[in-house]
């Protein structure tokens, strides 16, 4: 069945660094959604890309879908201790297919 | 994009007895769909909820144990049963609009 496989599993960043997860699916996507997860809450819609190459900015946060649509990463730049949490990747096949498909999420820690 | 309640927020239960979920929408959706999250972990679709027909299950998920009910397009329920501790976990609710949007959890121990 379909994989999404989601790097790093852990990021430890100074507050002000910038910072980035990767995303790379077994298929090509129909389209590919980022959640955030803030400790002891439920995973919260940041956005969803659809078109290949496609590449979204959402203030501080940059998204983009791989030309290929298999691949997407998430970036963050001059990240602050709000953006402490997990962040997930879920890929969507389209068709038939119902539910998301989940990566493992990197969880963002961040130093003051 | 639709508000979801969930409950219970969490419980402890005992070892081979069951517990059921519930999940409100406040606007009509087609598909509703359960998932689980170990804490820390990713998020596992169980199963797909459709109004007037049977859920569809995902490998290694089967309705003996995580009977679901859809009784309208603003509801359903999620049942976990004949627990043991293997499914102490979070049950997380959500339908699709643009994106997914998820209840709150449901904080599951069995003890």
């Amino acid at each position: 069945g379909q994989q999404v496989m989601q790097i790093p599993q852990y990021q430890h960043v100074q507050e002000g660094e910038d910072f980035t997860t990767y995303c790379n699916s077994s298929t090509t996507l129909s389209n590919i959604q980022w959640y955030k997860q803030r400790p002891g809450g439920h995973p919260v819609f940041l956005i969803q890309l659809v078109k290949s190459g496609e590449v979204k900015k959402q203030k501080r946060l940059t998204f983009q879908f791989g030309e290929a649509k298999k691949n997407s990463s998430l970036h963050i730049t001059a990240t602050q201790t709000t953006d402490v949490g997990t962040y997930f990747c879920a890929g969507w096949a389209g068709g038939g297919a119902d539910g998301l498909t989940f990566g493992k999420g990197t969880h963002l820690i961040i130093q003051p | 994009s639709a508000v979801i309640s969930q409950k219970p927020s969490r419980d402890i239960c005992q070892r081979g007895t069951s517990l059921t979920i519930q999940c409100q929408v406040d606007s009509q959706v087609t598909m509703m769909f359960w998932y689980r999250q170990q804490p820390g972990q990713s998020l596992t679709l169980i199963a797909t909820a459709n109004q007037g027909s049977e859920a569809t299950y995902e490998s290694g998920f089967v309705i003996d144990k995580f009977p679901i009910s859809r009784p309208n397009l603003t509801f359903s329920t999620l049942t976990v049963s004949n627990m043991s501790p293997e499914d102490s976990s979070i049950y997380l609710c959500s339908v699709s609009s643009y994106g997914y949007t998820f209840g709150s959890g449901t904080r599951l121990t069995v003890v």
